[in-house]
């Protein structure tokens, strides 16, 4: 069975203070892994897809990285707008459809 | 604003009672996915239809039944709630993907129906 651990569960930052989240994961095989965000309220917006290890992809403050294991978004200088949920998520290779294991997210708050 | 609309936004009901969740997709999207979200359980998969046929379905309980229809729409139909049910469902859709099959994962949700069963 697919499985997404992320950590820390929840991470206060002071704004310009540049921290890592981390999503370690199990699966068969990948076909890819993948970075939302959630604000309070909303359903989750789509920030990148990494498809092999050694892949990395940038937006703005935030760059995803990922290896064999494991998936780190990196969030540098980070700003109060940058506060959010973000959420890992897996596909498998053998998935059918396209059915995606989250995990259970990192809660990132930014005061300035 | 992802393009994919659900309604009711909010929802409160009694145990006992069945809920219908309503959801459009974006423009042209084929697929439609429910998910549901709770405190403890996180956002897990339910359900993904694709041109009005089920081509996925993961820990959706037997009470709980979806469909889509010819003009894409979908709804969920929740039965016999129990208050274990209440949580923040989500719908999304996503793009066909292209040759390569690499947009799979790129999926635009809905603000999502909060269930509150009392």
């Amino acid at each position: 069975e697919d499985q997404v651990t992320q950590s820390p569960e929840a991470l206060r930052l002071q704004e310009g203070e540049s921290s890592s989240l981390n999503c370690s994961y199990t699966v068969s095989g990948l076909r890819g892994l993948f970075w939302y965000r959630q604000d309070p309220g909303k359903g989750p917006e789509f920030l990148f897809t990494l498809y092999s290890a050694g892949e990395e992809k940038e937006k703005e403050r935030l760059k995803a990285t990922l290896t064999k294991k494991e998936s780190f978004l990196h969030i540098t200088a980070p700003k109060p707008e940058d506060s959010a949920t973000y959420l890992c998520a897996v596909q498998a290779l053998d998935a059918a459809g396209n059915k995606l294991t989250f995990g259970g997210g990192t809660r990132v708050l930014v005061k300035p | 604003d992802s393009g994919v609309t659900q309604t009711p936004k909010h929802l409160i009901t009694a145990t006992g009672q069945r809920v219908t969740l309503r959801c459009s997709p974006r423009s042209g999207d084929l697929s439609v996915y429910w998910y549901q979200q709770s405190l403890d359980q996180g956002l897990q998969f339910l359900i993904q239809y694709y041109n009005g046929e089920e081509r996925a379905k993961g820990n959706i309980l037997e009470r709980f039944s979806a469909q889509q229809f010819p003009d894409l729409h979908s709804e969920l139909n929740l039965s016999s709630l129990e208050l274990g049910d209440s949580a923040l469902y989500f719908c999304a859709s996503s793009a066909r993907p292209d040759l390569n099959k690499m947009n799979t994962g790129e999926l635009f949700f809905g603000e999502g129906s909060r269930l509150t069963v009392l």
